[in-house]
């Protein structure tokens, strides 16, 4: 099917690790893109490719992939990392753009 | 850098066409292969890809969005457009117009969004 999956909300203790993940067909095919938005802002682009950060993002992010799911993993989470997250894919039959419905990160 | 911008009406009418602009800066719109993309977001809700423009004039169209979009290119302007058509409250929402670049390295090929505009509100009310 064309959809990627996630949970709607994840907590996590500051300081500590949280995996958010998106299951799909098309990551079987297409590495997931993460972005992380902040409330009233674009979206930022975090990781892309295998486990790629543009400049300026934290090595405390980070991506991997496994089968039909891929995954995002923030090491020592900060109180700014708290932000809406979107993972993104191609579509696995087609050149349509796939998002998924976005994980609200609370740290706590 | 490149950066993105979009312009155009923040109310339109229900049953008329919304139609924004976006303005690219520090970069060719037609050097490179990027799709030039659409993206919109309602007010507390997930992202929506709309369609995109490929640097050769290729398009795509969301198949729920189809019958009512247009995504044209203005290559001398550096700028592309979105034309939605017969729109109703459903279609309130925040607009970006973004890059999407690709690679294929590694196992898989990778398509990201690594350039957005900063989004403009749109409003279907009359």
């Amino acid at each position: 099917s064309s959809e990627l999956t996630q949970d709607p909300a994840v907590s996590v203790a500051l300081g500590q690790t949280v995996r958010i993940t998106c299951q799909g067909d098309s990551l079987r095919r297409y590495y997931a893109t993460w972005y992380q938005q902040q409330p009233g802002q674009a979206p930022l682009l975090v990781i892309y490719g295998k486990n790629n950060r543009p400049s300026g993002i934290p090595d405390r992010f980070s991506g991997s992939s496994s089968g039909n799911t891929a995954s995002l993993t923030i090491t020592g989470a900060q109180a700014e990392d708290e932000a809406d997250y979107y993972c993104h894919s191609r579509d696995s039959s087609s050149n349509h753009q796939l998002f998924g419905g976005g994980t609200k990160l609370t740290v706590l | 850098q490149v950066q993105l911008q979009e312009s155009g009406p923040g109310l339109v009418k229900p049953s008329q066409t919304l139609s924004l602009t976006c303005t690219v800066s520090g970069g060719s719109i037609s050097i490179g292969s990027y799709y030039w993309t659409w993206i919109r977001q309602p007010a507390g809700k997930g992202l929506e890809w709309i369609g995109h423009i490929y640097t050769s004039g290729s398009i795509n169209y969301n198949p729920s969005l189809k019958s009512r979009v247009t995504i044209s290119l203005y290559t001398s302007k550096e700028q592309f457009s979105l034309e939605l058509s017969s729109v109703t409250a459903a279609d309130t929402a925040v607009y970006y117009c973004a890059r999407l670049d690709w690679r294929d390295s590694g196992s898989f090929p990778s398509y990201y969004f690594d350039s957005w505009g900063q989004g403009t509100l749109v409003t279907v009310s009359s």
